[in-house]
């Protein structure tokens, strides 16, 4: 079954404590990103990557770091979290430029930082 | 001023009604994208659209590229489409998605 697979679902962590968020995805995607969910805020992208090795900033980057040593795997860092991310976040992937481009999101992890 | 615009926020109907959500962007795109997040929270890719229309189901999409515009609409709308809708055009400069804040819909048996 095609999918993104994001772990965990939910994490509750204090603040300065490193952590990774991990998202895998089986379908062979070149092009995957994260993103942020806060109310009132809606869907903000923290970082892209459109292939292995190449990364690229988002809005919001601003505490985290990705790497995109495989394809399948692009891994969200925070080595210094803060209570102000604390979010929802999704991580998702898409075969970019085809006509029928779609996006596939994880289900999500809800981060506190306590 | 936002770059992306949806309205309505919100949007009540009863079962079977036609719902119609817009989108407007103020940036160049190069595609646009029409989600859907259901109370749970999982986020489900409904459309991508670079120019016209596309269907699917009950659900169609249109784009005006000119006039900066993008609808979904819902024909014979069922309580199963509650849910928020989210528009996301891709910026044509920076080729980052920028999504508007959503349209909440509940459809009422």
């Amino acid at each position: 079954e095609a999918q993104v697979t994001q772990n965990p679902r939910y994490l509750i962590t204090v603040t300065g404590k490193k952590l990774t968020v991990t998202c895998s995805q089986n379908m062979n995607h070149e092009y995957m990103s994260w993103y942020r969910q806060d109310p009132g805020l809606g869907l903000r992208q923290i970082y892209y990557s459109m292939n292995v090795e190449v990364t690229d900033k988002g809005d919001v980057p601003e505490g985290y770091k990705v790497s995109r040593k495989e394809k399948r795997n692009f891994p969200l860092i925070l080595e210094s979290p803060s209570p102000n991310q604390t979010s929802l976040y999704f991580c998702a992937s898409a075969l970019r430029g085809e006509v029928h481009e779609k996006l596939f999101f994880g289900s999500g992890t809800q981060l506190s930082v306590l | 001023k936002n770059e992306v615009e949806q309205s309505p926020q919100n949007l009540t109907a009863q079962e079977g009604e036609f719902i119609t959500i817009n989108c407007s962007y103020s940036v160049g795109i190069s595609a646009l994208h029409w989600l859907q997040q259901h109370p749970g929270g999982g986020i489900v890719s409904l459309f991508m659209l670079s120019s016209g229309k596309k269907k699917h189901g009950r659900l169609i999409a249109t784009i005006n590229i000119q006039e900066k515009h993008s609808s979904l609409h819902i024909t014979a709308s069922h309580p199963r489409d509650s849910a928020v809708y989210i528009c996301a055009p891709r910026s044509y400069n920076t080729d980052k998605l920028i999504f508007g804040t959503g349209t909440r819909l509940q459809v009422f048996p």
